[in-house]
């Protein structure tokens, strides 16, 4: 079974322009998260996705949004970028669908990442 | 409200000997519980999970972990330290948006 994939590997961008970062689940995974990895910060929760609709945000700016397709994949878009959004970006899917607290805690399954290098 | 704290930024340990990791938690909910390892240059794989059934949960590599309530912990252990260890670990709380601590990088000694 293939696992969670990213594309692309690396990105270097410029300061200023928009990155675009995608993501596939896992065949079968209903919800994708994104996270921002920066050097020194830790895992941040950016966005959550499922069933095609946004279900969460983390405390990013507006410039950081993304969207689901009906086939579950998922993109990451930052726009206007700036010198501190150069970070590991990883992409986790899982099987948790629907709203609220539910008692089935799914494990989420991560891709490898994107690098973006924002120069 | 939800958080995580994973007492030790770093752990220094030598092959062969025992490994602890430390994770307490706080969860206004029953939470689940992850451990997950991160290599370097690498995605987050997950090494076990606690979803409010065996307090002692066996994960892979030989690793396990035991969910005590009443000190709301999650300790991460291993009996003996391997060179293909060496990574970052990340402790997790759940419900379903997932809380990450701060990481514990584990370094072997040969």
């Amino acid at each position: 079974e293939a696992g969670v994939t990213q594309s692309p590997t690396h990105l270097i961008k410029t300061r200023g322009q928009q990155a675009t970062l995608r993501c596939s689940p896992i065949s079968g995974h209903t919800s994708v998260y994104w996270y921002q990895q920066a050097l020194g910060l830790g895992l941040q929760f950016l966005l959550w996705y499922d069933e095609g609709e946004e279900r969460n945000r983390g405390n990013f700016p507006p410039r950081f949004s993304g969207r689901q397709f009906p086939n579950y994949s998922s993109e990451l878009n930052v726009n206007a970028l700036e010198l501190e959004d150069s970070a590991l970006y990883l992409c986790a899917s899982s099987l948790y669908s629907g709203t609220g607290i539910s008692h089935f805690y799914y494990e989420q399954y991560f891709g490898p990442g994107t690098r973006l290098t924002v120069t | 409200a939800q958080s995580v704290t994973q007492l030790d930024s770093h752990v220094s340990v030598s092959e062969g000997t025992p490994v602890l990791l430390r994770c307490n938690y706080s969860s206004s909910y029953s939470p689940s519980l992850f451990w997950y390892v991160q290599h370097p240059n690498k995605g987050l794989q997950l090494l076990l999970k606690y979803t409010s059934a065996a307090t002692l949960v066996k994960g892979i590599n030989g690793f396990e972990a035991e969910f005590k309530k009443s000190e709301t912990s999650f300790h991460l252990t291993k009996p003996s330290a391997h060179m293909s260890d060496a990574a970052e670990y990340f402790c997790v709380v759940s419900p379903y948006q997932f809380y990450f601590g701060t990481g514990t990088s584990l370094t072997v000694i040969p």
